[in-house]
């Protein structure tokens, strides 16, 4: 069965320093998503990305973080200058049309900030 | 921000079914009612979606209420690996899901 695949899973990075979280979306899959999970609350919206460009984002992100699909299978996240605060849970989702598909998630990758 | 109301917990017996309910009083008439599930910190897991007719897959069913304000996940034979946060999420238009606090239901032997 297909399956969005995240890599690092885990990674740890000094306050400050850049980080590129990648994805692997589903293959077929137009529409393409972010979200992260502060330990203990609840998954937030980040940022939806269709037809190479970013389709919608929340207040969260902001001008320290980026998406880019560089090569037709990718789909990143980057985080300029990180902060304590950005340590969480990013998740990447794709789906194949709009609303009236289901979009699938990642496993995630754990963001630690030190 | 959340379009849905769902109870903070639930407990269900292992075996029996689980029957989750969801209040969307304020849904639009071409709005998803999408339902996923959240083990641990993992990633969200894609339970079942609808629109105006009941639905049912491998996983559970779904049944919309005809004034479409609320509905109800159903877990037919609950086991405990079924323990999980359950959100229900009506989607927006652009395809964002906006999750709620959703409902912990402990699934007990």
């Amino acid at each position: 069965e297909p399956e969005v695949t995240q890599t690092p899973s885990h990674q740890v990075t000094q306050m400050g320093q850049e980080v590129i979280l990648r994805c692997v979306p589903i293959s077929n899959h137009l529409y393409f998503y972010w979200y992260r999970q502060i330990l203990g609350q609840k998954v937030e919206f980040l940022v939806s990305f269709y037809n190479n460009e970013i389709s919608e984002k929340s207040e969260i992100f902001d001008d320290q973080f980026s998406v880019e699909r560089p090569d037709g299978s990718n789909f990143t996240l980057k985080i300029r200058s990180t902060k304590l605060e950005d340590s969480a849970m990013y998740f990447c989702a794709s789906n194949n049309q709009g609303d009236s598909t289901e979009a699938f998630f990642g496993q995630g990758t754990r963001l630690t900030v030190v | 921000d959340a379009k849905t109301t769902q109870p903070p917990s639930m407990d269900c017996a292992e075996g029996r079914a689980a029957n989750l309910p969801c209040n969307h009083s304020t849904i639009s008439g071409n709005e998803y009612v999408y339902w996923y599930r959240q083990i641990h910190s993992q990633g969200p897991q894609y339970i079942i979606h609808g629109l105006k007719n009941n639905e049912t897959n491998e996983m559970a069913s779904l049944i919309i209420t005809e004034d479409r304000k609320s509905s109800t996940l159903i877990l037919p034979h609950a086991t405990l690996r079924d323990t999980a946060v359950y959100y229900c999420i009506v989607r927006v238009r652009g395809g964002k899901l906006i999750f709620g606090q959703g409902t912990e239901l402990s699934v007990k032997p």
